[in-house]
């Protein structure tokens, strides 16, 4: 199964600013999946990246709010832009196709925004 | 709309005692993966099975053992003789296939396991 580098491995940063959170993964994938755990909370879908495409959001989350990037087979990032204490959490990123779908998951970023 | 219910929040028995997690997912597809993953203290997650919907079979891997059941929309997850390793909060996941693809996975609540030495 793929392997995820996900950075950075924890944040804390400003109200107002911006953070990158970055993901490699070891191998080509169709697609990346990018999800939210708030603190104490389950896994939430924030949106699917395929190379190619536009990402695709899920309902809650915006483009403007959360941009991703998705320039090729194996690197995403995910941007939480304009960051409010509200936006403090784990976010994860999640790779696979085919026999190794759903295997795998960064290691994740905690954010923390102060 | 899909959804996945883990009734359980936390469940607390003592070390080598049997343990069952439960899981009931609502889809309106024929074709799905259903997942379970662990999440340790530390905070990574840790895959543990996938079984799609036409696979039926349940499955035991060491202590660990998975019954899924189509006709109850269930796939509950059995640790036999638990560990003080195993505390952690378990994760029962839930993914539809479209033509495109896999979709991203709808997580249940999961149920925070602690095992008493």
């Amino acid at each position: 199964s793929a392997v995820i580098s996900q950075k950075p491995s924890r944040d804390i940063c400003q109200r107002g600013t911006s953070l990158t959170i970055q993901c490699q993964v070891d191998s080509q994938v169709t697609m990346m999946f990018w999800y939210r755990q708030q603190p104490g909370q389950s896994l939430t879908l924030i949106a699917t990246a395929n190379q190619g495409s536009e990402a695709t959001y899920e309902s809650g989350f915006v483009i403007d709010k959360f941009p991703i990037s998705r320039p090729n087979l194996t690197f995403s990032t995910l941007t939480v832009s304009n960051m409010s204490p509200e936006d403090s959490s784990i976010y994860l990123c999640s790779a696979g196709q085919g026999r190794n779908y759903g295997y795998t998951f960064g290691s994740g970023t905690r954010l923390t925004v102060v | 709309a899909q959804k996945v219910t883990q009734a359980q929040t936390e469940i607390s028995v003592v070390e080598k005692e049997d343990v069952t997690l439960d899981c009931v997912y609502e889809t309106r597809d024929t074709t799905y993966y259903l997942f379970w993953y662990k999440q340790p203290p530390s905070g990574e997650l840790v895959f543990l099975i996938r079984r799609n919907s036409f696979d039926e079979q349940n499955e035991i891997s060491g202590r660990y053992s998975w019954n899924f059941q189509k006709s109850t929309s269930s796939f509950n997850f059995t640790i036999t003789a638990s560990q003080v390793v195993d505390s952690a909060v378990y994760f029962c996941a839930l993914s539809q296939y479209s033509g495109g693809g896999a979709d991203g996975l709808t997580f249940g609540k999961g149920t925070h396991l602690i095992i008493q030495p």
